[in-house]
């Protein structure tokens, strides 16, 4: 299995939603990441766990909130977000700093 | 930290010709060095990828050079096809730290 599923595919939420993104790999990596991606641009790191640890923070506003359960989950809780927070968000792993795999993202857009 | 220049942003070819897009990077610790494919509504596709102890991978009718003493390296895909349209993102890491990536060049090929 090489593949990273990212649920939901697309997500429209309120500026007063809480809402959770879902990312999920069974290639055994031990780092995970969020990216965001906004139009016509390159994807942007928000997040890095590193052995289900937090690693690294892009300075990120508080409103995302990471989560790693488990070796193989990764969520991305989302609350008061604003109209500018919508984005593809990308889901990747990789192990030992090559091969990261990409997911096909989550499509949000915040009204 | 890291920064990767990409070029050219946009780049037009005939089914069959050869293209090239060249990425330049700012920080000599990095190692790793992933092409990807993004095409519209999906995440990234790795399509190669080349460390720095290697000058030249091919796998197909994809390769890439890296010249190390220069922090440059290149993708060039032969015997284009109509399917090769797409956005292509160099992108560099070191250790394991996350991939920063280029701005994007966005390959379009007429038949």
């Amino acid at each position: 299995d090489t593949e990273v599923t990212q649920t939901p595919k697309h997500l429209v939420m309120g500026m007063t939603n809480k809402k959770s993104l879902k990312c999920e790999q069974h290639m055994g990596h031990r780092a995970m990441y969020w990216y965001k991606q906004k139009a016509k641009k390159p994807p942007e790191l928000m997040f890095v766990y590193s052995y289900e640890k937090l690693s690294i923070n892009e300075s990120v506003p508080s409103r995302f909130s990471p989560e790693c359960p488990n070796s193989s989950l990764l969520n991305l809780h989302l609350h008061a977000l604003q109209p500018e927070d919508s984005a593809l968000y990308l889901c990747a792993s990789s192990q030992e700093g090559e091969g990261y795999t990409f997911g096909s993202g989550t499509r949000l857009t915040v009204v | 930290g890291e920064n990767v220049e990409q070029h050219p942003s946009t780049l037009s070819v005939q089914e069959g010709d050869s293209a090239v897009i060249k990425c330049t990077y700012s920080d000599s610790a990095s190692n790793y060095f992933p092409w990807y494919k993004q095409e519209l509504g999906k995440g990234p596709q790795l399509i190669i990828d080349i460390r720095s102890n290697v000058g030249e991978k091919k796998d197909q009718r994809i390769a890439v050079t890296l010249n190390k003493t220069a922090k440059h390296f290149s993708l060039h895909i032969t015997e284009t096809q109509p399917e090769d349209s797409a956005v292509y993102f160099c992108a560099a890491s070191w250790g394991r730290t996350a991939l920063i990536f280029g701005k994007g060049t966005t390959l379009s090929v007429s038949s």
